[in-house]
């Protein structure tokens, strides 16, 4: 089985611009989910998305959006870019939404550098 | 409310052994473990599941203390593959993928 792809996988913007982001999960999972990693902060959740729909949010702010297709592929957005949303952008999918039986497998991530 | 992991970083010869700590503030439903190396994708370890259930990786151990709202993955007879930054991740029990990931712990495993 494929693995969760994401692309492009780097990506560099100036401030004020906006980006997507793509993610496609391993064949049959329909939970995808969105992470932002930086040398700061760590891992921190985005979203997640299950059958087109939002289930849980993040604490990030209204420019960082998302949205999921019927393929279950899943992408985001970030409007109004600044210096601090430089960072790696991963994408996890699992069979099913529910943390406590699912196996979440990450994707190699987007790295975005904004200037 | 991010789960604290220790030590931050570990050396260890090959072959030797090591554990890694996870604290959480709240209580937990479930803890995940990962292994990320420099500049490729975290890869999942293990799942510990409040009440004792375990899936993962056959030649890595872990713990789940519900009292001490720890966990505890443990590395032994190490192998240079090892090496990487560990995180763990918590989950609230809800039915829903969202993981509070740890600070992380870097191994690094010499021969």
């Amino acid at each position: 089985k494929a693995g969760v792809t994401q692309t492009p996988r780097y990506l560099i913007k100036t401030r004020g611009q906006q980006v997507t982001l793509s993610c496609s999960p391993i064949s049959g999972h329909r939970s995808v989910s969105w992470y932002q990693q930086t040398p700061g902060q760590g891992l921190q959740f985005l979203f997640e998305y299950f059958s087109e729909t939002q289930r849980n949010k993040g604490n990030f702010p209204g420019r960082f959006s998302g949205r999921q297709f019927s393929n279950s592929r899943s992408e985001m957005n970030v409007s109004t870019l600044e210096l601090g949303d430089s960072a790696l952008y991963l994408c996890a999918s699992s069979f099913l939404p529910g943390s406590s039986y699912n196996e979440q497998f990450f994707g190699p991530g987007t790295r975005l550098t904004v200037l | 409310q991010q789960p604290v992991q220790s030590p931050q970083a570990v050396i260890l010869r090959e072959g030797e052994d090591a554990v890694i700590n996870c604290s959480s503030s709240k209580a937990l439903y479930s803890v995940h473990w990962y292994r990320q190396k420099h500049g490729e994708a975290p890869v999942f370890l293990m799942i510990l599941l409040k009440g004792g259930e375990q899936k993962g990786h056959e030649k890595i151990s872990a713990s789940f203390n519900e009292k001490k709202q720890q966990s505890s993955l443990y590395l032994t007879a190490s192998q240079l593959s090892y090496s990487g930054t560990y995180f763990c991740g918590t989950g609230n029990g809800g039915a829903t993928n969202k993981l509070i990931f740890g600070t992380g712990t870097l191994l690094a495993v010499q021969p």
